[in-house]
């Protein structure tokens, strides 16, 4: 246990539902990190936080996807209008400013039916 | 553009020595890791190197030529918790990190 937690750990939903997850990053680290991991890939960079303040976004993040970090702690991450092709583990990490080590959490699995 | 290789899968045995290589052409370069991840799990932090050279960790050592482009992860004494999906990664030009496709190693008694 890396001290980064996510909910939920799994979540099915049909095509055209919204989604939406949580990332509690290590207490300390003022950056959090989105990734997405399909089966047989690496994990894909989604976005980055420092703070509050969004600093990176991927080509990869459409316009259906939205992420948040509004104190600077807990991040979300919401899908609207889920498609089969969003099925994935997305991951968060954590790490603190300075420090180069990004330390991941167990994953969010989602199936979009 | 942004690429890493590493072999897709590699088989060894209890006991022996295993190297995965890693090859990297990235924009920017802050640092390479690597990561083990069991499937289904999170990839949990094995090593870092940002300077060339051989970083040595208890059974597990990673070592980094920047001007090749080219790092490897050197696992002894194998055991069989030792199977897993080891993923190397480049921290480029931002903080993010940049994986590849990550190398299965199955260790066998």
């Amino acid at each position: 246990d890396t001290g980064v937690s996510q909910d939920p750990r799994h979540k099915i939903t049909k095509r055209g539902q919204n989604v939406t997850f949580r990332c509690d990053p290590i207490s300390e680290h003022n950056r959090l990190y989105w990734y997405r991991q399909t089966l047989g890939q690496g994990p894909e960079f989604l976005t980055y936080f420092q703070n509050e303040a969004q600093l990176e976004k991927s080509r990869l993040l459409s316009d259906r996807f939205s992420a948040e970090r509004p104190k600077g702690s807990f991040s979300t991450l919401e899908i609207q209008r889920t498609e089969q092709g969003d099925s994935a583990m997305y991951l968060c990490a954590s790490s603190l400013l300075g420090a180069e080590t990004q330390y991941f959490g167990p994953g969010t699995r989602l199936l979009v039916l | 553009g942004q690429n890493i290789d590493q072999p897709t899968e590699m088989t060894a045995t209890e006991g022996a020595i295993v190297q995965i290589n890693c090859t990297y052409q990235t924009s920017g370069f802050n640092g390479l890791f690597w990561y083990q991840q069991h499937a289904g799990e999170a990839p949990t932090f094995l090593s870092y190197n940002v300077l060339d050279g051989l970083e040595e960790k208890g059974r597990f050592s990673s070592f980094l030529s920047r001007s090749k482009g080219y790092s490897y992860l050197l696992l002894k004494e194998l055991q069989m918790k030792d199977s897993a999906s080891y993923l190397c990664a480049v921290q480029g030009g931002t903080d993010k990190l940049i994986f590849g496709t990550g190398t299965r190693l199955q260790v066998f008694p």
